[in-house]
């Protein structure tokens, strides 16, 4: 299971950290990554980030405002946003990415959570 | 990036039709593509991996084909709990991009 929080109302220019709670799994073997859905638009992925931390990636969009991070002792995703823009208003999902072994890939991209809301406005 | 083409975008159907969805990539992606089920206010649900295994609990009725930069999703016999939006994602190298999504609605 994936459970997302700390979507809320924010103004243009602020903060805001997303967690994504995993059970069920050893959160610690897996990617995973953030994908959002604007009201009314299709699916955009967010970042990404490897099973020991040590590596990310980013959409162009959001490079530089956006980090994303992992606690894997406390089975936890996170996704700190700054200046947020009106644009980044939309539906953030975590998403269980692959698992990869000496590089072979063990599993592939499954579970998403209901997602948390974030609404970026005046 | 890579670009994913999904067509269509909506359908109408009645419950037993054989549904065909398409994605097409604008590079070849090996197999590296997933189906997802997704409904309102419900966490997307995974269907399809690797371009036509079915993850473990999905009904046999679902089946994914292609590769390279061609993939296709069946239902086969739709049942009224499959009224939903569905959606591809190819995860050969980030970004994911996604297909815009395809509505199937009851006729």
């Amino acid at each position: 299971q994936l459970l997302e929080s700390g979507g809320a109302l924010v103004q243009p220019g602020g903060s805001l950290r997303l967690s994504c709670s995993v059970s069920g799994f050893s959160f610690s073997n897996y990617a995973f990554s953030w994908v959002r859905q604007a009201p009314g638009k299709g699916l955009e992925w967010v970042s990404a980030i490897s099973d020991n931390g040590r590596s990310s990636h980013y959409a162009d969009f959001v490079q530089g405002r956006f980090t994303i991070s992992r606690d894997n002792s406390a089975d936890t995703l996170y996704l700190q946003m700054t200046r947020l823009r009106v644009e980044d208003t939309a539906l953030y999902y975590c998403a269980k990415d692959r698992r990869v072994v000496r590089g072979v890939t063990i599993t592939f991209p499954d579970y998403w959570g209901q997602g948390t809301q974030v609404t970026v406005s005046s | 990036d890579i670009q994913m083409t999904q067509s269509p975008s909506s359908l109408s159907a009645s419950v037993g039709d054989r549904v065909t969805i398409t994605c097409r990539a604008s590079q070849d992606i090996r197999n590296d593509l997933g189906w997802w089920q997704q409904k309102p206010g419900k966490a997307p649900k995974r269907l399809i991996y690797e371009a036509s295994n079915l993850h473990p609990g999905v009904l046999s009725r679902f089946s994914g084909s292609g590769s390279g930069r061609d993939f296709t999703l069946t239902i086969t016999s739709l049942q009224p709990e499959d009224f939903a939006t569905y959606f591809c994602l190819q995860y050969n190298s980030y970004p994911w991009t996604f297909g815009q999504g395809t509505t199937v609605e009851m006729k």
